[in-house]
């Protein structure tokens, strides 16, 4: 099955900085790799995603890359600002109705003033 | 609003007590699930279903049960907690007839304490 690595588990930034948070996966067959942000004591979210089709893609300040040959994939989070802070979980997962994503282990993100 | 529900938000019992965690979702989604959390860790997968009358394990062990009788309802029942069941339970849904690529929408999560 697949299995999703996620580095690093915790990144401190100053604001203005940029961030990176990147994951590897093992199945060649997932095609599908959103990001969540959980703030603290409240629900996961979905940011943003990648399809297996696109290299890269990018939402106002963060952005997401996709390298299919090496199976790695990176969340960047450019002039962060405090409402960054929170935890973000990359997930990888294949095709299909049928099919379910797996979660990395969670990066904490923290942004210094 | 449509949205997913989770009850109770807060659980403290006692050890060796049976327990049904609620969630709801008015989202019209076939594909609900169950996370086991502590705050601010891994997510890991204990329980989903594609629709009605139908359950899979997940990839964490999990000694709890799942049923769905009803598309939007997705009960979770641990029939004697112990205190390593202490944790959060998170319940998400998705959308199966939109896509392939399924956005998954979480709850707000039950935190279960066992003593």
């Amino acid at each position: 099955g697949e299995n999703v690595e996620q580095h690093p588990s915790t990144l401190s930034v100053q604001e203005g900085d940029s961030a990176v948070i990147k994951c590897t996966y093992s199945d060649s067959a997932s095609n599908y790799f959103p990001w969540y942000k959980q703030e603290l004591g409240k629900r996961p979210q979905l940011i943003i995603d990648i399809r297996s089709n696109v290299g890269e893609k990018k939402d106002q300040r963060i952005a997401v890359t996709l390298n299919k040959t090496a199976k790695h994939f990176s969340l960047h989070i450019t002039e962060t600002q405090p409402e960054d802070s929170a935890v973000y979980f990359c997930a990888a997962g294949g095709r299909g109705s049928a099919s379910k994503i797996i979660f990395g282990s969670g990066t904490r993100l923290s942004i210094r003033p | 609003e449509a949205d997913i529900y989770q009850t109770p938000r807060y659980l403290v019992i006692g050890t060796g007590k049976k327990i049904t965690l609620e969630c709801s979702q008015t989202m019209g989604h076939d594909k609900m699930y169950w996370y086991q959390q502590d705050p601010g860790m891994e997510l890991h997968l204990i329980h989903y279903s594609y629709g009605v009358n139908s359950t899979e394990k997940g990839d964490l062990s999990s000694e709890s049960t799942v049923s769905r009788i009803r598309t939007e309802h997705f009960p979770l029942t641990l029939e004697s907690a112990r205190p390593s069941h202490t944790s959060q339970y998170l319940c998400a849904s998705s959308d199966r007839t939109s896509g392939p690529y399924n956005e998954q929408f979480f709850g707000p999560g039950t935190r279960l304490t066992v003593l």
